[in-house]
């Protein structure tokens, strides 16, 4: 079973309508991300979370919302989708690693491709 | 603006050859990841480097960081089909407050060709 599960993997929607994407780890990681991709720009930061209670906006986070209903699970919310919001959207989660405590591998979910009309 | 540029966008090799993949950064480098992607399917993690001149092998992929933190280079020897994908480097950039993100490059999609 995969360690990181996103939820839907294909969503169609309308201008307008709200949307929620679910990620879900067995990683037992804290900290939990999510990002879109675009082509020609890479991946971008929306929202990221260290732990349940702490949730911090990323470099794009401006028409979205999350949700850290529990550790194992981050929610991403598109609260009135638009058509630019179109991408491939990824959840990640770490933990930092190593001697120091400064090492830190994301592993990430299989995306989530979204596509508003 | 976009903190890590990679090049070629695109490469195209035939099944055998070898190739390189850079990445390079304005800032110096604390944590450089290299992934790969494949259509439709997540990021898998290939390896990170830390250490100025640093050097990774996974199978027959060979990673290495520049003495000045500030360049990574893939390279793939006698590539293979399954070598095909999208390439994408990674840098931990540190966040306000505390705590590290992924900045991505904008990745190299290679196909290799029989």
């Amino acid at each position: 079973d995969a360690d990181v599960t996103q939820t839907p993997r294909n969503r169609i929607t309308k201008t307008g309508k709200r949307i929620m994407l679910e990620c879900s780890q067995t990683k037992g990681h804290d900290r939990m991300y999510w990002y879109r991709q675009d082509p020609g720009l890479g991946l971008r930061l929306i929202y990221y979370s260290f732990d349940v209670k702490d949730i911090n906006k990323g470099e794009i986070s401006d028409g979205y919302s999350v949700s850290r209903q529990a550790q194992a699970k981050f929610s991403l919310s598109l609260e009135s989708a638009i058509p630019n919001q179109t991408a491939l959207y990824f959840c990640a989660t770490s933990d930092l690693t190593g001697a120091d405590g400064y090492q830190e591998t994301q592993y990430f979910g299989p995306g989530t491709r979204l596509l508003v009309l | 603006s976009q903190e890590l540029e990679q090049s070629p966008q695109s490469l195209i090799v035939q099944e055998g050859k070898n190739l390189t993949i850079n990445c390079t950064s304005s800032k110096t480098l604390y944590g450089l990841y290299w992934y790969k992607q494949k259509y439709g399917e997540g990021l898998i993690f290939l390896m990170m480097l830390q250490k100025g001149g640093e050097e990774k092998s996974h199978e027959k992929i060979t990673a290495k960081l520049d003495e000045k933190k500030q360049q990574s280079s893939l390279h793939i020897t006698a590539s293979q089909p399954s070598h095909a994908g999208i390439y994408l480097c990674g840098a931990d950039i540190t966040l306000t407050g505390g705590g590290n993100k992924l900045t991505f490059g904008t990745g190299t999609q290679l196909k290799v060709e029989l």
